[in-house]
């Protein structure tokens, strides 16, 4: 399978407190993107990293990539309750392929 | 600039039926993938389609599914006799240009439940 896989599965801190999620692919991929699904929502577009890229920042988002290891992390920093969501990272082949994603509750 | 549209947000089977799922992409986008995802799981790819042309369907069961996004109108992901195992959250994106490269914009979905 090329599917990606997060670590942890489920993550609950508190909110001010900093969520690291990490991913693992298996193929060789030409970017990584991670995404947000809210309950019972689609999916929203965070941040692509690509290939030839170690390290981006997005406002309170970091990601990081190591292609010699294929994994990639995803830090949000000084977390609120509203970060509570499905994050997935996705490894863009032909397609994006998607892992099953890091369930985060952040505690107000 | 509405974003992509599917429709129905919720749709009920019985067994045998067939559901039909409709999605409108972002105006000026016209790639479009179809992903199942079931209950605390992540998304599976099935279909990629342009404009009249279907680019990758490997993710597609081979019988009773099929897609088209014609030259006019939304995408239709089609489900013939459906069956319990069919119920799950169907999402569709779409870019306006090779999406793997840029990101995808995603609808909010169609939960169809079978009963």
């Amino acid at each position: 399978s090329q599917q990606g896989e997060e670590d942890p599965q489920a993550l609950s801190i508190q909110e001010g407190e900093n969520a690291t999620m990490n991913c693992s692919y298996k193929t060789s991929i030409n970017n990584l993107q991670w995404y947000r699904q809210n309950s019972g929502r689609g999916l929203v577009h965070l941040i692509l990293i690509r290939s030839n890229e170690r390290e981006k920042h997005s406002g309170r988002l970091r990601v990081t990539l190591d292609t010699s290891k294929k994994s990639s992390s995803l830090l949000i920093t000084a977390s609120r309750a509203a970060d509570t969501a499905s994050y997935f990272c996705a490894n863009a082949g032909n397609m994006l392929t998607f892992g099953g994603g890091t369930r985060l509750m952040v505690k107000p | 600039n509405a974003g992509v549209m599917q429709n129905p947000r919720h749709l009920v089977r019985r067994r045998g039926q067939e559901a039909r799922l409709r999605c409108s992409p972002m105006k000026g986008h016209s790639h479009v993938y179809w992903y199942r995802q079931l209950p605390e799981e992540g998304l599976k790819f099935m279909v990629y389609l342009q404009k009249e042309n279907i680019i990758d369907e490997s993710g597609m069961p081979k019988e009773r599914f099929s897609a088209e996004f014609p030259k006019e109108g939304p995408s239709i992901l089609r489900i013939q006799q459906v069956v319990r195992g069919d119920s799950a959250a169907y999402f569709c994106a779409s870019s306006p240009l090779k999406g793997v490269d840029y990101g995808y914009t995603f609808g909010s979905g169609t939960r169809l439940t079978v009963v």
